[in-house]
């Protein structure tokens, strides 16, 4: 099956300073790669995702990279804020039609100072 | 986006007792929904897709007689944790996807589970 590896496990910045999140997979099949931010006891929440047939992504201040010949890809956080600490979580998933299971890493705890 | 609802939010049982969590897609219809477990400082970890209408497809070392999935509508999927002990206190979350090539997954508000 799939494996996620993330890293780092904790990652502490400064505020206006950039985050950058990296994990890698396992399983050539999986072509979905979503992020999301999950506050303490809260649902996680999607904030970007990308898809395999696509190198880049951004949405504002946040953007992923992939690589899938080497199974590799990234979050970055552009300007960090303070309301932009929590656990980030990237996942993998074989993409179908009908729903799809995910795969987690294993969490970034962000924390940005002021 | 589309909404997922979870019931309960928090739930304390006593040990032995059994516990049913509801996971409900709002405003669409899911054939296959996701349940997870979350361990304090922990990651997501699949525990068994719920397929409506036939039986759930369990991961590696989930006990599927503790864990009992019923899919028995397009939007309700339920989890019951039969005979609960402590070590079965966890925040357990649903997910379900719209289908038709949408891939996003919605999460439900999740349950926090203590076994007393």
């Amino acid at each position: 099956g799939e494996n996620v590896e993330q890293h780092p496990s904790t990652l502490s910045v400064q505020e206006g300073d950039s985050a950058v999140i990296k994990c890698t997979y396992s399983d050539s099949a999986s072509n979905y790669f979503p992020w999301y931010k999950q506050e303490l006891g809260k649902r996680p929440q999607l904030i970007i995702d990308i898809r395999s047939n696509v190198g880049e992504k951004k949405d504002q201040r946040i953007a992923v990279t992939l690589n899938k010949t080497a199974k590799h890809f990234s979050l970055h956080i552009t300007e960090t804020q303070p309301e932009d600490s929590a656990v980030y979580f990237c996942a993998a998933s074989p993409e179908k039609g009908g729903g799809n299971k995910l795969t987690f890493g294993t969490g970034t705890q962000l924390k940005v100072e002021l | 986006g589309a909404v997922v609802s979870q019931h309960p939010s928090r739930v304390i049982c006593k040990s032995g007792t059994s516990v049913k969590i509801e996971c409900r897609s709002l405003d669409f219809q899911a054939t296959t929904m996701f349940w997870y477990r979350q361990f304090p400082k922990q990651s997501l970890m699949l525990m068994a897709t719920s397929n409506e209408g036939s039986k759930a497809t369990y991961e590696q070392g989930v006990e599927k007689d503790k864990f009992l999935i019923n899919h028995a509508s397009l939007t309700l999927s339920t989890l019951t944790v039969t005979s609960a002990h402590p070590e079965d206190s966890s925040f357990y979350i649903c997910s379900a996807n719209t289908g038709g090539g949408d891939t996003e997954a919605f999460f439900g508000q999740g349950t926090r589970l203590t076994v007393v």
